[in-house]
């Protein structure tokens, strides 16, 4: 049981370039979300999903795009790259089940973004 | 309103001695707060978390205590040891709306041996 993992752990950019972001949970979560941490400024959520097939925007979308078209997998994918994406990005999941709160979230080891 | 507040930035504790947290919120549909404890390089882990309905939580060393009239709550951690040296994030949510997390900026402490 990996729990939550994601691929890769390092990416540095240039400006313009595209990139995917691949998280990965075997823990059968409906819920997935993508977070960027900034110094200072906590975990900010990018976009989640609730289930297979589902995607909605978070606090701070723009500039990012997601894809969730098995359960077990979540994509962030950044179309034209840009400084201020230099962040590190958290991938995380939770359970849901009928009349309960999605209270614990399982988070990802990171992956470490710069874009020059 | 969807803001999490969170003091202090940076702390440094002696070994043995009680760390204190603090983190406040304006949104009352906020119905669910949780600590999460990041070490470096690794992501953030539930540490402790506790819901409107009882005022403190005790988990071992770690305990949060909750004040709803003030909106605020805060975590206390009891005989601090170099190992709890890590970053801690408080967040809120609204329990059944799980993408409604919202964490605050963080707290750094280092424990001294």
């Amino acid at each position: 049981n990996a729990g939550v993992t994601q691929t890769p752990k390092f990416r540095v950019l240039k400006t313009g370039q595209s990139m995917t972001l691949l998280c990965a949970q075997d823990m059968n979560h409906e819920y997935m979300y993508w977070y960027r941490q900034d110094p200072g400024m906590g975990l900010r959520l990018i976009h989640y999903s609730v289930g297979e097939g589902t995607t909605a925007k978070g606090e701070v979308p723009d500039g990012y795009n997601v894809s969730r078209l098995k359960k077990q997998n979540f994509l962030l994918g950044l179309e034209s790259a840009a400084p201020s994406q230099t962040s590190v990005y958290f991938c995380a999941s939770s359970l849901w089940t009928s009349g309960r709160a999605r209270d614990t979230q399982y988070f990802g080891p990171g992956t470490r973004l710069t874009v020059l | 309103q969807q803001q999490v507040k969170q003091s202090p930035q940076s702390l440094i504790v002696q070994k043995g001695g009680i760390s204190i947290i603090n983190c406040a919120y304006e949104n009352t549909a906020f119905d669910y707060f949780p600590w999460y404890q990041q070490f470096p390089g690794k992501g953030p882990a539930l540490l402790i978390a506790i819901r409107p309905d009882v005022s403190e939580k005790k988990e071992g060393r770690f305990t949060i205590s909750f004040n709803k009239s003030a909106k605020q709550f805060s975590l206390h951690i009891m005989d601090s040891q170099p190992g709890d040296s890590a970053t801690y994030f408080c967040a809120a949510s609204i329990i059944n709306y799980g993408q409604n997390f919202v964490f605050g900026p963080g707290t750094r402490l280092s424990v001294l041996p």
